[in-house]
């Protein structure tokens, strides 16, 4: 599986944007970036997902570079509800391997006041 | 969130009993997952279904023992299992085995 690696941690203040980034210089072309997150106490939570083009939802922004070697998760004004693990996930469009939701260590995102 | 529920939120075992963790999906999903989170580790799938029939074990121990009666509930049955077992174990559904993922809050097992 092609792997992913993003920081252990960050911080930022509350109301200012996040940036999140994610390296995952062995994607395929058939690999979406998904994100999700897992709030404490709590299950994972679908965010966004995209395949080449930047993707926008009501939770986020998703920032894919042009040789789909990176990507950054964008929250617009961090809120303290955003403090969540954040995990960067490639998953094949192949129905074989596209059940495997393959979770590495993420971000922990702490937003302070 | 109520699309996805598990029951019990906590469990503490002995090794030497029998329990069930349960899962419900409301979402009209065909697909159902369990997968087991360590502390300090990556979650790790155990488990798949679609349409009731079991796709994927990944090399799970028999002492855990998945049931799927319908495309609604997910059943993991606990037998003689061990400290290291101790983990959140959590169920996910999605439409099909493609599509977006969701998660229930998990069950926190403790075995003694």
């Amino acid at each position: 599986d092609a792997k992913t690696t993003q920081p252990n941690s960050m911080e930022s203040n509350e109301e200012e944007p996040v940036h999140l980034p994610c390296n995952h210089s062995t994607i395929s072309g058939t690999d979406y970036i998904h994100w999700y997150r897992q709030l404490p106490s709590q299950g994972p939570e679908y965010v966004i997902h995209g395949l080449t083009s930047n993707v926008n939802n009501r939770m986020a922004s998703l920032a894919i570079a042009e040789d789909r070697k990176s990507s950054t998760l964008i929250l617009h004004r961090a809120t303290l509800r955003d403090a969540a693990v954040y995990y960067c996930i490639l998953r094949s469009r192949h129905t074989g391997t596209a059940s495997k939701l393959t979770f590495g260590t993420g971000t922990r995102l702490q937003v302070t006041l | 969130e109520t699309g996805v529920t598990q029951t019990p939120r906590h469990l503490v075992m002995g090794m030497t009993n029998k329990k069930s963790l349960k899962c419900e999906q409301h979402l009209g999903h065909n697909a159902m997952y369990w997968y087991k989170q360590s502390a300090k580790k990556p979650l790790e799938l155990m488990f798949v279904y679609n349409f009731k029939e079991q796709t994927e074990n990944n090399s799970v121990p028999s002492r855990f023992s998945p049931e799927c009666p319908n495309s609604s509930h997910l059943f993991l049955h606990l037998h003689t299992l061990q400290p290291e077992d101790s983990a959140l174990y959590l169920c996910a559904s999605s439409q099909g085995i493609t599509d977006t993922q969701y998660f229930g809050p998990g069950t926190r097992l403790t075995v003694l």
